[in-house]
């Protein structure tokens, strides 16, 4: 069974970085597409950015472009999200998903890891 | 601000049905069948509930069941349960530069 498994709750400072970790055990890591989806109360859930492992090219929401990096360690099967220049509204609920490896598939995150809290206080 | 639109509520007494629409626009929901749909409970992780606008995974109830027209998408929940309450988003394709937008979210209350 495939599940992704996150680091745990992180808080930092306003204009530092956070570096999240995202875990896949079962299944072809490579085959896959990873994203990372934030919740931010009152606001939704927020595509940020995904990987397809074997193409290592990120995709970034235009909004988080220079702020956001997203990293893919096939060795490790696992991915990153570091995040800098952190603010009062980066406070959420940061959670990495898995899809297919193209990107009409992006859409369809098909298993989640559990998430991990960053408060920026 | 999202790019695909959802009403902000939508209720419904236990054993009805509800609709929870999703509004985009020609460049994602009107052009490309990629459109899904989640249900967010408080504490947990967001689940994927229905794919490629009618698709449903396996494990998920056949109360759900997703339908598309024009640019507009509609997640239907059948025999309203209260374990159904939560938020429910919408997501779709809409380029290579953003291949997932999300929707507003709509919260479900179960009366």
């Amino acid at each position: 069974q495939v599940q992704l498994v996150q680091s745990g709750a992180e808080m930092r400072q306003p204009g530092s970085s956070v570096k999240v970790s995202c875990k896949n055990s079962g299944g072809s890591f490579g085959a896959k597409g990873f994203s990372w989806v934030r919740w931010i109360p009152g606001h939704g859930l927020e595509w940020m950015g995904g990987i397809t492992p074997v193409s290592r090219t990120p995709k970034i929401q235009q909004h988080l472009q220079g702020r956001l990096i997203i990293t893919a360690d096939a060795s490790t099967s696992t991915v990153y999200m570091e995040l800098s220049g952190l603010t009062s509204g980066d406070t959420a609920v940061y959670y990495c998903a898995s899809h297919g490896g193209v990107y009409f598939q992006y859409s369809r995150l098909d298993v989640w890891g559990q998430g991990s809290t960053v408060t920026v206080s | 601000q999202s790019v695909l639109t959802q009403p902000a509520s939508v209720s419904g007494s236990p054993g009805q049905s509800i609709t929870i629409s999703c509004t985009g626009t020609t460049r994602d929901i009107g052009t490309y069948n990629f459109v899904s749909w989640y249900q967010h409970r408080p504490g947990k992780a967001p689940k994927l509930i229905v794919s490629e606008v009618d698709g449903r995974p396996s494990g998920v109830s056949d109360r759900f069941s997703g339908t598309k027209s024009g640019s507009t998408a509609s997640l239907t929940i059948a025999g309203l349960q209260a374990e159904d309450e939560a938020d429910y988003y919408c997501a779709a394709y809409r380029s290579v530069n953003a291949p997932c937008v999300f929707g507003s979210g709509t919260e479900v209350t179960v009366l």
